[in-house]
This record gives structure tokens, C-alpha cells and sequence, in this order.
């Protein structure tokens, strides 16, 4: 079974510019997390998706940050526009449901520098 | 606020030896505790987690010890190899995974 699947693997972007960031879960995880991992920092979640509902965005910056699931299934993280302190590696994770203690499977992460 | 933090930044032990890394937590009301370990380039691994109705929880090669008095917790690896080489993240949740507050990690180096 395919894990947690996550592209770019790595970005380099000028200050000020947009980024994006994609994920597709393991099939049949209906909940889905972005992460922010500083380096030598634990992840901090930044979005929890429920199927197509954010049930949990209250850590996204939402003046720069922006997330969708349409479908229900990948989703998209955007940053516009990126500052220098955005630096950091993006990490998705999925989970099979809600509310209970599924384990979290997590994907390579998107190593963004900006620049 | 709440936090979850790790006593020893870096680990260093030798092939065969047993691991204990540590890691204390603020939040008395947590009631789930994982332990996750990342190699590089890779994203964090789940390896065993733990209820706060539970002292001790074992699985293969791994043991995780919570003490709810001083709010404390412990991954123990016994018969550490190479392949343990890691950074090794606690986590603590509350009523569920939904929400794991991270700690800030443990480098293990273990040599040969």
C-alpha cells in the first residue's frame, strides 16, 4: 500500500513569491493534517481536514496561508506571498477517521527555502 | 501554554546497548502520549503510544514508560542497532489524536 504521497520533495523560492504544496493521502484516510516542522522542532499543525472540511485551521496563518480538499481526497497548501521566515519543512499526514486515536501517518515532507 | 519537552537533545550509545530517551509534558490533562521517529529526509514514523490509564506499554524491542506523578515519559529501545538512528519526537494528545502537541526531538546516534 502506497503511503502518504507528497510533491515537490523540495522548493526554493524567492521572498515574496507564491508556493504550493500538494499531498495525496493513503486511500481511504478520510482525514487529512498539514504540518510545519521547523529544523530540530517537533511538527506544529497548522490544518485538520474531515473529508472536505477544515475542522481545525485555528494555527494557519490565514492572512499568507491557504489550504483546500476539495474532493475529499489530496489537497493543496499555498503560501502567497512566502516570507523568509516560512522556511521549513511542510509536512502531510493522514488518518482513517476522526475522533479516535488512529495513528497519523505521515509523508516525506516538502523542504521549502526561501529566499 | 501547553508544551511536551525532551530532557537530552543528543543521545549517543553503542550498537547492542539499551536506549532510554526522555521526555516531560506540562499538560496534566492529556491523556495520550506517542512517541515518533523521524530519519532524514523522511517523515515522522509512529512506534508505540500509550493511554494515561497505563504505566507501561512494551512492543518489539521498545518500551514506553509513563509516570502521571511527575509527568513524565520514557521510550526505552533494548538491543539498540544502527537502523535506530534517528530523531525521536514525543507527543502528547488529548481525548484523541486529532490534536498531538509535538516535543522538540532527540538526536539517537548509535555506533558501532
Amino acid at each position: 500500500e502506497a503511503g502518504v504521497v507528497q510533491s515537490p520533495r523540495y522548493k526554493i523560492i524567492e521572498k515574496k513569491q507564491p508556493v504550493a504544496f500538494w499531498c495525496n493521502p493513503i486511500s481511504g484516510h478520510n482525514t487529512l493534517y498539514w504540518y510545519l516542522q521547523n529544523l530540530g522542532q517537533g511538527p506544529e499543525l497548522l490544518i485538520r481536514y474531515e473529508n472536505e472540511e477544515a475542522v481545525d485551521d485555528s494555527q494557519l496563518p490565514k492572512d499568507r496561508f491557504s489550504a483546500e480538499r476539495l474532493k475529499g481526497v489530496d489537497s493543496t497548501l499555498k503560501i502567497q506571498p512566502a516570507e523568509l521566515g516560512d522556511s521549513a519543512v511542510y509536512l502531510c499526514a493522514s488518518s482513517l477517521d476522526q475522533g479516535t486515536t488512529d495513528t497519523q501517518y505521515f509523508g516525506p515532507g516538502t523542504r521549502l527555502t526561501v529566499l | 501554554g501547553e508544551s511536551v519537552g525532551l530532557h537530552l537533545p543528543t543521545l549517543s550509545v553503542q550498537e547492542g546497548d539499551n536506549s532510554i530517551i526522555n521526555c516531560a509534558y506540562s499538560n496534566s490533562a492529556s491523556d495520550y502520549f506517542i512517541w515518533y521517529k523521524q530519519e532524514s529526509g523522511k517523515g515522522p514514523q509512529f512506534i508505540i503510544d500509550i493511554r494515561s490509564n497505563m504505566d507501561k506499554r512494551q512492543g518489539q524491542r521498545v518500551t514506553v514508560l509513563l509516570n502521571k506523578t511527575v509527568k513524565h515519559l520514557s521510550l526505552q529501545i533494548a538491543a539498540t542497532q544502527p537502523g535506530d538512528s534517528a530523531v525521536y519526537f514525543c507527543a502528547e494528545a488529548t481525548g484523541g489524536y486529532n490534536k498531538l502537541i509535538f516535543g522538540a526531538g532527540t538526536r539517537l546516534a548509535v555506533h558501532p
